[in-house]
């Protein structure tokens, strides 16, 4: 079955500290893996898309990689605003356009 | 550039009634997609829709669930005779008319079923 797991489920970091969020697929034919920030009460806003393994692509202090089987996205130097939740979503062969979606890194980062 | 609109925000109904959710598409999109997201849950396919198409409608419940896009006016997203486990939050998505492109996101309807 097709699925997407993110983890940890929840982080909290200090103003600063640089970290990761990982997001792992099994998934047949990936057409696209999408990265969005989504704040409480809001829809998701959209951040990045990778396509094959290897590539990469940042935003401020947001960085996106891409492997054969998962992803990350890295967070260097963390502000307050920064705090949301981060979800991942694949897009596959067979599924249309549809997006699955993992249940999301709720991240907070306090002063 | 308007993103994709959503009204209502909010909708309260009491159960057995009708819920309709309506989405407008960013500019130039054809392509509409909804997602329900239940309370400390992560985002769900519905439906996927072109004008006047339903492309993929594997997510949507068998019964009472429903969805167009005409090809005059907003997406519809229909809940007929709505129970307490319908109350979430709906997003709709647009995408341009092409394969492989990122969909960009409304702010949602949050539904309540008392």
């Amino acid at each position: 079955e097709d699925q997407v797991t993110q983890s940890p489920e929840a982080l909290r970091l200090q103003e600063g500290e640089s970290s990761s969020l990982n997001c792992s697929y099994t998934v047949s034919g990936l057409r696209g893996l999408f990265w969005y920030r989504q704040d409480p009460g809001k829809g998701p806003e959209f951040l990045f898309t990778l396509y094959s393994a290897g590539e990469e692509k940042e935003k401020e202090r947001l960085k996106a990689t891409l492997t054969k089987k998962e992803s990350f996205l890295h967070i260097t130097a963390p502000k307050p605003e920064d705090s949301a939740t981060y979800l991942c979503a694949v897009r596959f062969s067979g599924g249309y356009n549809k997006l699955i979606f993992g249940a999301g890194t709720r991240l907070a980062v306090h002063p | 550039n308007a993103g994709v609109m959503q009204n209502p925000r909010h909708l309260v109904r009491r159960r057995g009634q009708e819920a309709r959710l309506r989405c407008s598409p960013m500019k130039g999109h054809s392509h509409v997609y909804w997602y329900r997201q239940l309370p400390e849950e992560g985002l769900k396919f519905m439906v996927y829709l072109q004008k006047e198409n339903i492309i993929d409608e594997s997510g949507m419940p068998k019964e009472r669930f429903s969805a167009e896009f005409p090809k005059e006016g907003p997406s519809i997203l229909r809940i007929q005779q709505v129970v307490r486990g319908d109350s979430a939050a709906y997003f709709c998505a647009s995408s341009p008319p092409r394969e492989d492109t990122e969909a960009f996101f409304g702010q949602g309807t949050r539904l309540t079923v008392v």
